[in-house]
C-alpha cells in the first residue's frame, strides 16, 4: 500500500523567503506523485505532478518540486512566497497502476507581511 | 469546460433525514471519485466508478452511505439516514484514463447535520 507523509502542518514565511514544504512517499511500485493547493472554501487544484519523466517537475504559480527516489521525497519549493500563496498544500501519491490518490494530512502555509 | 459542478454548495439538514449530494464530471473523464474531508481524518476516498461502474467502495464508512452513477455525466451520493458525524466537506473529482493525470475537483459540498 502506499501512503504520504507531510512533515509539518504549518509553516509561516515572510513575504519573498523561500517556501518549502516536505512530503516523503511509500509505494511498493514506481508511484506518480502530485501536489494540490486548497483555497479556503474551494475544491483541491493540482499544482504539479510527478510521472516518471524529469525528476523536476515545474508547476503553476511558480512551484516546483524535486522527485528524489534514494530519499522517497517529493518536497515542494517556491523561491520567493507570495500573499496569493497563503493555503493548504496536500501531497498525494498513487502507484503506478493504480488510480486511488492517498493523500497526506496537509500542511497549512501563512505568508506574513 | 466548467469543470466538476457539485450541488449544493452547502446543505444543513437535521439529524435522521436524507441528504443527497450531486456531481457532474467532466465530459470525456472516465473515472469519478468521491472524498470527505474532515479535520480529524483529513482526506478520505469513499468510493470510486470507471465508466459508471462502481470499482472500490470500502471506504464508504457505513450502510447509510451509498453512491449511483447513472451515467457518465451524473453521480449522487446519499446518506440515509444522516447523523451529526457525517458533517464533513464532500468532494467529487473526475480524471481521464491514465493514472498520471490526476484528478480535477469540484468545488465541494459542506454538510452540516444538527
Amino acid at each position: 500500500a502506499q501512503s504520504v507523509t507531510q512533515l509539518g502542518s504549518h509553516v509561516s514565511v515572510s513575504e519573498g523567503a523561500l517556501v518549502l514544504l516536505r512530503c516523503n512517499y511509500s509505494s511498493s511500485v514506481p508511484p506518480y506523485l502530485f501536489w494540490y493547493v486548497q483555497y479556503p472554501n474551494q475544491g483541491l487544484q493540482l499544482l504539479l505532478k510527478y510521472t516518471s519523466a524529469a525528476t523536476l517537475v515545474k508547476g503553476i504559480n511558480g512551484f516546483e518540486a524535486e522527485f528524489k527516489k534514494s530519499e522517497t521525497s517529493f518536497h515542494l519549493t517556491k523561491p520567493s512566497a507570495h500573499m496569493s500563496d497563503a493555503a493548504e498544500y496536500f501531497c498525494a501519491v498513487t502507484p503506478g497502476n493504480d488510480y486511488k490518490l492517498s493523500f497526506g494530512a496537509g500542511t497549512t502555509v501563512t505568508v506574513r507581511a | 469546460d466548467a469543470g466538476v459542478i457539485q450541488s449544493p454548495r452547502h446543505e444543513v439538514t437535521e439529524m435522521g433525514q436524507e441528504v443527497t449530494l450531486r456531481c457532474k464530471p467532466i465530459s470525456g473523464h472516465d473515472y469519478l471519485f468521491w472524498y470527505r474531508q474532515t479535520m480529524m481524518r483529513g482526506l478520505e476516498l469513499l468510493i470510486y466508478f470507471n465508466n459508471n461502474v462502481p470499482i472500490d467502495d470500502s471506504g464508504m464508512p457505513e450502510d447509510r452511505f451509498s453512491a449511483k452513477m447513472p451515467n457518465a455525466s451524473f453521480s449522487t451520493l446519499k446518506i440515509q439516514p444522516s447523523e451529526p458525524r457525517d458533517s464533513a466537506v464532500y468532494f467529487c473529482a473526475s480524471s481521464p484514463t491514465g493514472a498520471n493525470y490526476g484528478y480535477t475537483f469540484g468545488s465541494g459540498t459542506r454538510l452540516t447535520v444538527v
